[in-house]
């Protein structure tokens, strides 16, 4: 079973698009959480959902619009696509409490061409 | 402000021999540090937290609060350890990881 599953895994695109990258956990999990990988594999936050609430939003620009049905759910659409959007995308998932682990999804590749 | 570094964008050695790793971080509050690794095209997945202060597939790493280090340390490198390994500082609550820019390890055989 997978804990935290995200689609689709590779999405190639043009400039211009939109397009969405749905996640879900199946762990029980409160908060979820989209992290961009960019070329150089750099990990960086870009959304916090505590319980279908944005918690945290990094200074991601507005066309990145995260949407939490329920609390297993964290979808990421993104309008006006741009070269720079390029990156894997990845869904992660915790549980309340100290010293808890993140479990991450298996990412979905984006290419912006 | 949370902050990871990991010192060594690319880390070379030889089958067999000790790894060392390097993380250090910056918190004002009390630190909660994990290590992942990432395996070509994969997810990453947690390797170690120090709450824990276990050993996975060969790996320990020790919390230093004086130098604020969390270096990851295998005895004998195996060709299977080569991945992209980041060290990742939490604080409370929902707080969400904060991630070095990782460090690939390349065990030559």
């Amino acid at each position: 079973d997978t804990a935290v599953s995200q689609t689709p895994k590779y999405l190639v695109t043009q400039m211009g698009n939109d397009k969405s990258i749905k996640c879900e956990q199946n762990l029980g999990h409160d908060t979820m959480y989209w992290y961009k990988q960019d070329s150089k594999k750099f990990l960086k936050i870009m959304f916090s959902y505590n319980n279908k609430e944005l918690i945290i939003n990094e200074t991601v620009p507005n066309r990145f619009s995260p949407k939490s049905p329920d609390k297993a759910h964290l979808n990421l659409h993104i309008n006006s696509l741009e070269l720079g959007d390029s990156a894997v995308y990845f869904c992660a998932s915790r549980a309340q409490g100290i010293g808890n682990t993140i479990y991450f999804g298996e990412g979905s590749w984006l290419t912006v061409v | 402000a949370q902050r990871v570094t990991q010192p060594e964008k690319l880390l070379s050695v030889f089958k067999g021999a000790p790894v060392e790793l390097k993380c250090n971080y910056s918190y004002s509050g009390s630190p909660e540090l994990f290590w992942y690794v990432q395996y070509s095209r994969q997810r990453l997945q947690l390797l170690l937290r120090h709450i824990s202060r276990e050993s996975i597939k060969g790996f320990t790493a020790d919390l230093n609060k004086g130098e604020t280090s969390f270096h990851l340390k295998k005895p004998f490198a195996q060709e299977e350890d080569s991945a992209m390994y980041y060290c990742a500082l939490g604080g409370s609550g929902n707080t969400p990881l904060v991630f070095g820019k990782g460090t690939r390890l390349s065990v030559i055989a």
